[in-house]
């Protein structure tokens, strides 16, 4: 199993401030990584897929980057709407898994 | 647009087998550029993934469920479904249904709570 650690495992910030997660993988999984965002009650949505690639409506604010094991997604300017959970996951191996999430909370 | 629709008993009880059923609507499941897969998040908790499967009927599942866990796809109604026997209260969970394509899954049910419970 390909193990997937993110950190940190919650964050407190402002509107407006730069955000940045971290995705670490137990081995190297190219760049087969996605990450999602999911606010209470919700079903998680995509945000990043293939490690940098933004997907069609989410804001520009948004990105990815990293390749191997190592991955951040990073919010440019913290919006209001983004005080929710992040998730990374792990596309490589046929037996997919997630990261343990990032809450990003009000500070 | 493509919408999962999950369905099952919201109340199993312990020992017994929970059953879920997605429906696919506005897409045919019968692709071979996807994998159709289940996901759960017990209450508080992070995303665990449970299984996927393609079109072929070709599973995959999570090693720490594989014992118990049983994926099928019925194409003819645009439908795939979950057996997990032997539940237990820690089984306890959302559970939702979503389309994997390519590293990521870009579409998901709203999800279903199964609460395990006497």
């Amino acid at each position: 199993d390909i193990q997937m650690t993110q950190s940190p495992s919650s964050v407190s910030a402002s509107v407006g401030d730069r955000v940045t997660i971290s995705c670490r993988a137990s081995q190297d999984i190219s760049r087969w990584l996605a990450w999602y965002q999911q606010k209470p009650g919700k079903a998680p949505k995509v945000l990043i897929y293939a490690a940098s690639d933004l997907q069609s409506g989410v804001p520009s604010r948004f990105s990815g980057s990293g390749s191997g094991t190592d991955f951040t997604l990073t919010i440019s300017s913290l919006q209001p709407e983004d005080f929710a959970t992040y998730y990374c996951q792990q596309g490589k191996s046929s037996s997919l898994t997630f990261g343990g999430g990032t809450e990003v909370k009000i500070k | 647009q493509v919408h999962l629709q999950e369905s099952g008993p919201g109340l199993v009880k312990p020992s017994e087998t929970l059953s879920l059923t997605c429906t696919v609507s506005g897409g045919s499941i019968n692709s071979g550029s996807f994998r159709w897969a289940w996901i759960r998040q017990p209450p508080g908790k992070g995303l665990e993934w449970v299984g996927s499967i393609s079109y072929t009927g070709t599973t995959f599942y999570s090693p720490s469920l594989k014992s118990r866990v049983t994926l099928s796809i019925d194409t003819s109604k645009n439908q795939f479904s979950l057996k997990l026997t032997s539940v237990t209260a820690s089984d306890t969970a959302v559970f939702f249904c979503a389309r994997f394509y390519g590293s990521a899954m870009d579409y998901w049910g709203q999800g279903t709570l199964v609460t395990v419970s006497p």
